[in-house]
């Protein structure tokens, strides 16, 4: 079967480094997408990563390992405004398509 | 700013009444997908869309259709609603052409079926 696992819900402190785990099982792989998503409001887009390792953009750093079928989201300095949804998605091989893990629920504290 | 609209952003209706939720892009993509989303749950594809003359069916398909009317519109209708169909929903739309082929996420429709 097809599976993205994610913790239900995470917290930290504001200005602290925070790391969001994913792991999947799925029949092939195209790629692994970070989203986030505000309460009530549209998923979007973070971070793509298609080949193992680090990839960074600002205070976000995703990374990626196939063999083991892992991710994690990195958050640096973390700001009130981070406190969010964070889901993972997973490009099937077979059928294209995004299978989506439940989301990571961040709350900031001061 | 090239953007996705979703209109209603929000609906209430009842048992067996017939509904259409409306997707509208400016961002020139061929790609087209309607999720819908419940708490706890991973976002769930209904139908998504390759151009105006394709129209597949996702995971759960079942008690909903679509219309691709233009490039730009893509509209989810709800036959018979039932209050398990009570969710968001969210429109999205993706360019083949681009690295990973990232989605693009309206602002969502919350129904409440009664």
């Amino acid at each position: 079967g097809q599976n993205i696992d994610q913790p239900t819900e995470m917290t930290a402190t504001e200005g602290a480094i925070v790391q969001i785990n994913c792991t999947y099982q799925t029949s092939g792989f195209n790629g692994l997408f970070w989203y986030q998503q505000h309460a009530g409001e549209a998923p979007t887009f973070l971070s793509y990563n298609v080949l193992d390792g680090l990839e960074e953009k600002g205070r976000f750093s995703s990374f990626l390992s196939r063999s083991k079928g892992y991710s994690y989201l990195l958050l640096k300095e973390l700001q009130m405004k981070d406190s969010a949804s964070y889901l993972c998605a997973v490009r099937d091989e077979g059928n294209y398509q995004l299978i989506w893990g439940a989301g990571t629920k961040l709350i900031i504290k001061p | 700013d090239a953007d996705v609209t979703q209109t209603p952003r929000n609906r209430i209706t009842k048992t067996g009444k017939r509904i259409m939720l409306e997707c509208s892009q400016t961002k020139g993509h061929d790609r087209m997908y309607w999720y819908r989303q419940d708490p706890g749950l991973g976002l769930r594809l209904i139908y998504y869309s390759f151009d105006v003359k394709d129209i597949n069916k996702g995971e759960i398909s079942d008690g909903y259709s679509v219309s691709r009317q233009a490039q730009a519109k893509f509209s989810l209708s709800l036959e018979s609603a039932i209050p398990n169909q009570t969710a968001l929903y969210f429109c999205a739309t993706s360019d083949p052409g681009t690295r990973g082929e990232t989605q693009y996420f309206g602002p969502g429709t919350r129904l409440l079926v009664l």
